[in-house]
Protein backbone atom coordinates (compact mmCIF):
# COMPACT_ATOMS: atom_id res chain seq x y z
CA UNK A 1 0.00 0.00 0.00
CA UNK A 2 0.77 3.57 0.12
CA UNK A 3 1.19 5.40 3.47
CA UNK A 4 3.45 7.19 5.99
CA UNK A 5 3.60 6.29 9.84
CA UNK A 6 5.38 8.50 12.18
CA UNK A 7 5.72 8.39 15.82
CA UNK A 8 2.63 8.82 17.81
CA UNK A 9 2.69 12.43 20.07
CA UNK A 10 2.58 14.58 21.96
CA UNK A 11 6.46 15.14 22.80
CA UNK A 12 7.51 16.89 25.13
CA UNK A 13 11.26 18.30 25.33
CA UNK A 14 13.21 20.54 27.45
CA UNK A 15 15.09 23.41 25.51
CA UNK A 16 18.52 21.73 23.85
CA UNK A 17 17.23 18.17 24.12
CA UNK A 18 17.93 16.14 21.26
CA UNK A 19 14.62 15.33 19.08
CA UNK A 20 14.06 12.34 17.13
CA UNK A 21 10.40 12.09 15.17
CA UNK A 22 10.39 8.80 13.41
CA UNK A 23 8.98 8.68 10.12
CA UNK A 24 8.35 5.27 7.44
CA UNK A 25 7.19 5.47 4.50
CA UNK A 26 5.45 2.41 2.38
CA UNK A 27 6.05 2.71 -1.76
CA UNK A 28 6.63 -0.05 -4.43
CA UNK A 29 9.58 3.09 -5.89
CA UNK A 30 11.39 5.59 -4.17
CA UNK A 31 8.70 9.01 -4.13
CA UNK A 32 10.08 12.52 -2.88
CA UNK A 33 9.85 12.22 0.97
CA UNK A 34 9.14 16.13 3.01
CA UNK A 35 8.88 16.93 6.43
CA UNK A 36 6.34 19.68 6.91
CA UNK A 37 5.91 22.12 10.13
CA UNK A 38 2.70 23.81 11.43
CA UNK A 39 3.33 26.56 14.09
CA UNK A 40 0.48 27.27 15.88
CA UNK A 41 -1.92 29.81 14.10
CA UNK A 42 0.14 29.36 11.00
CA UNK A 43 -0.34 26.64 7.89
CA UNK A 44 1.57 24.17 7.05
CA UNK A 45 4.84 24.85 5.46
CA UNK A 46 7.46 23.04 4.31
CA UNK A 47 10.47 22.06 6.55
CA UNK A 48 12.99 19.94 4.03
CA UNK A 49 12.80 17.36 1.48
CA UNK A 50 14.71 14.82 -0.37
CA UNK A 51 13.91 13.52 -3.21
CA UNK A 52 16.07 10.38 -3.96
CA UNK A 53 17.54 8.00 -1.85
CA UNK A 54 20.32 8.94 0.37
CA UNK A 55 19.66 12.37 0.16
CA UNK A 56 19.97 14.33 3.74
CA UNK A 57 17.17 17.20 3.28
CA UNK A 58 17.78 20.12 5.88
CA UNK A 59 16.72 23.61 7.36
CA UNK A 60 16.98 25.51 10.35
CA UNK A 61 18.98 22.63 12.32
CA UNK A 62 16.71 20.09 11.66
CA UNK A 63 17.64 17.42 9.45
CA UNK A 64 16.35 13.99 7.58
CA UNK A 65 18.32 11.53 5.60
CA UNK A 66 16.40 9.31 2.80
CA UNK A 67 16.77 5.77 3.89
CA UNK A 68 15.50 3.06 1.22
CA UNK A 69 16.72 -0.04 2.86
CA UNK A 70 15.02 1.03 6.11
CA UNK A 71 12.51 3.32 3.87
CA UNK A 72 12.72 5.92 6.25
CA UNK A 73 12.89 9.93 7.11
CA UNK A 74 13.71 10.50 10.59
CA UNK A 75 13.30 14.09 11.79
CA UNK A 76 16.25 15.08 14.07
CA UNK A 77 17.57 18.21 15.90
CA UNK A 78 20.50 18.16 17.69
CA UNK A 79 18.61 21.04 20.23
CA UNK A 80 15.66 22.23 20.02
CA UNK A 81 13.97 25.85 20.95
CA UNK A 82 10.88 27.13 22.34
CA UNK A 83 10.46 28.31 19.05
CA UNK A 84 10.50 24.84 17.72
CA UNK A 85 6.89 23.96 19.39
CA UNK A 86 4.54 23.20 16.29
CA UNK A 87 3.03 20.09 14.76
CA UNK A 88 5.21 18.29 12.56
CA UNK A 89 4.31 15.85 9.26
CA UNK A 90 6.07 13.40 7.18
CA UNK A 91 4.60 13.27 3.60
CA UNK A 92 5.74 11.36 0.69
CA UNK A 93 4.67 12.52 -2.78
CA UNK A 94 2.39 10.20 -4.97
CA UNK A 95 3.15 9.17 -8.41
CA UNK A 96 2.16 10.96 -11.34
CA UNK A 97 1.07 13.60 -8.77
CA UNK A 98 2.16 17.19 -8.59
CA UNK A 99 3.49 18.75 -5.21
CA UNK A 100 0.65 19.42 -3.36
CA UNK A 101 -0.65 15.73 -3.98
CA UNK A 102 0.85 13.87 -0.76
CA UNK A 103 -0.09 11.43 1.32
CA UNK A 104 0.46 12.40 4.70
CA UNK A 105 1.27 10.89 8.03
CA UNK A 106 -0.71 11.65 11.58
CA UNK A 107 1.54 14.55 12.62
CA UNK A 108 3.60 15.03 15.79
CA UNK A 109 2.73 17.70 17.99
CA UNK A 110 6.23 18.85 19.85
CA UNK A 111 6.07 21.01 22.95
CA UNK A 112 9.99 22.39 24.30
CA UNK A 113 9.52 23.80 27.75
CA UNK A 114 12.25 26.54 28.85
CA UNK B 1 4.85 34.19 -2.97
CA UNK B 2 1.42 32.50 -3.25
CA UNK B 3 -1.01 32.31 -0.48
CA UNK B 4 -3.99 30.99 0.09
CA UNK B 5 -6.57 32.49 2.34
CA UNK B 6 -8.88 30.17 4.38
CA UNK B 7 -11.58 30.43 6.42
CA UNK B 8 -12.95 30.26 9.27
CA UNK B 9 -10.38 29.07 11.57
CA UNK B 10 -12.56 26.67 14.14
CA UNK B 11 -16.66 26.11 13.26
CA UNK B 12 -19.00 24.30 15.14
CA UNK B 13 -21.97 22.91 13.33
CA UNK B 14 -24.99 20.97 14.20
CA UNK B 15 -25.50 17.23 12.51
CA UNK B 16 -27.68 17.96 8.98
CA UNK B 17 -26.42 21.58 8.69
CA UNK B 18 -24.89 22.89 5.27
CA UNK B 19 -21.53 23.67 5.04
CA UNK B 20 -18.95 25.69 2.97
CA UNK B 21 -15.91 26.36 2.93
CA UNK B 22 -13.82 28.32 0.98
CA UNK B 23 -10.17 29.17 0.14
CA UNK B 24 -8.99 31.75 -2.07
CA UNK B 25 -5.40 31.51 -3.98
CA UNK B 26 -3.07 35.20 -4.07
CA UNK B 27 0.11 35.48 -6.05
CA UNK B 28 0.10 32.96 -8.73
CA UNK B 29 -2.61 31.73 -11.45
CA UNK B 30 -3.40 28.50 -13.06
CA UNK B 31 -2.82 26.55 -9.59
CA UNK B 32 -3.45 22.90 -8.78
CA UNK B 33 -5.87 23.04 -5.73
CA UNK B 34 -6.41 20.83 -3.20
CA UNK B 35 -9.05 19.71 -0.36
CA UNK B 36 -7.00 17.56 2.66
CA UNK B 37 -8.97 16.05 5.94
CA UNK B 38 -7.66 15.24 9.02
CA UNK B 39 -10.10 13.18 11.23
CA UNK B 40 -9.18 12.33 14.61
CA UNK B 41 -6.31 9.53 14.92
CA UNK B 42 -5.58 9.66 11.26
CA UNK B 43 -3.24 11.81 8.45
CA UNK B 44 -4.21 13.89 6.29
CA UNK B 45 -6.52 12.84 3.39
CA UNK B 46 -6.54 13.73 -0.24
CA UNK B 47 -10.00 14.57 -0.62
CA UNK B 48 -10.31 16.01 -3.92
CA UNK B 49 -7.97 18.39 -6.73
CA UNK B 50 -8.90 20.72 -9.54
CA UNK B 51 -6.40 21.25 -12.15
CA UNK B 52 -8.64 24.37 -13.32
CA UNK B 53 -12.06 26.32 -13.44
CA UNK B 54 -14.79 23.42 -12.89
CA UNK B 55 -12.25 20.43 -12.63
CA UNK B 56 -12.98 18.34 -9.83
CA UNK B 57 -11.63 14.92 -9.22
CA UNK B 58 -12.53 12.99 -5.84
CA UNK B 59 -10.35 11.01 -4.20
CA UNK B 60 -12.75 9.21 -1.70
CA UNK B 61 -16.16 8.59 -1.66
CA UNK B 62 -17.96 11.01 0.97
CA UNK B 63 -20.84 13.28 1.91
CA UNK B 64 -18.62 16.15 0.86
CA UNK B 65 -18.20 18.38 -2.38
CA UNK B 66 -16.05 20.58 -4.08
CA UNK B 67 -16.09 23.35 -6.72
CA UNK B 68 -13.80 25.34 -7.98
CA UNK B 69 -16.06 28.50 -9.94
CA UNK B 70 -13.05 30.67 -10.30
CA UNK B 71 -9.53 30.22 -11.12
CA UNK B 72 -8.46 30.92 -7.64
CA UNK B 73 -11.33 29.84 -5.69
CA UNK B 74 -12.07 26.24 -4.06
CA UNK B 75 -14.85 25.08 -2.15
CA UNK B 76 -15.69 22.71 -0.32
CA UNK B 77 -19.35 21.97 0.29
CA UNK B 78 -21.76 19.89 2.48
CA UNK B 79 -25.55 20.08 2.22
CA UNK B 80 -26.26 18.01 5.34
CA UNK B 81 -23.25 17.65 7.21
CA UNK B 82 -22.50 13.89 9.27
CA UNK B 83 -21.09 13.46 13.03
CA UNK B 84 -18.06 12.17 10.82
CA UNK B 85 -16.76 15.12 8.67
CA UNK B 86 -15.67 16.53 12.23
CA UNK B 87 -11.55 17.24 11.35
CA UNK B 88 -9.48 19.67 10.22
CA UNK B 89 -9.41 20.56 6.69
CA UNK B 90 -6.78 22.09 5.25
CA UNK B 91 -6.77 23.79 1.56
CA UNK B 92 -3.39 23.20 -0.73
CA UNK B 93 -2.15 24.47 -3.88
CA UNK B 94 0.92 24.05 -6.29
CA UNK B 95 2.07 25.15 -9.63
CA UNK B 96 4.12 22.54 -12.27
CA UNK B 97 7.52 21.83 -10.49
CA UNK B 98 7.11 24.31 -7.23
CA UNK B 99 6.73 23.14 -4.31
CA UNK B 100 2.97 23.19 -2.50
CA UNK B 101 1.69 25.67 -0.06
CA UNK B 102 -0.68 25.28 2.40
CA UNK B 103 -3.76 27.34 4.10
CA UNK B 104 -4.14 27.91 8.15
CA UNK B 105 -7.47 24.86 8.02
CA UNK B 106 -10.56 24.74 9.43
CA UNK B 107 -10.91 22.70 12.40
CA UNK B 108 -15.06 21.59 12.29
CA UNK B 109 -16.71 19.96 14.77
CA UNK B 110 -19.89 18.72 14.39
CA UNK B 111 -22.34 18.49 17.14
Amino acid sequence: GNSVTQMEGPVTLSEEAFLTINCTYTATGYPSLFWYVQYPGEGLQLLLKATKADDKGSNKGFEATYRKETTSFHLEKGSVQVSDSAVYFCARGSYGGSQGNLIFGKGTKLSVKP
Amino acid sequence: SQTIHQWPATLVQPVGSPLSLECTVEGTSNPNLYWYRQAAGRGLQLLFYSVGIGQISSEVPQNLSASRPQDRQFILSSKKLLLSDSGFYLCAGDRSNTEAFFGQGTRLTVV
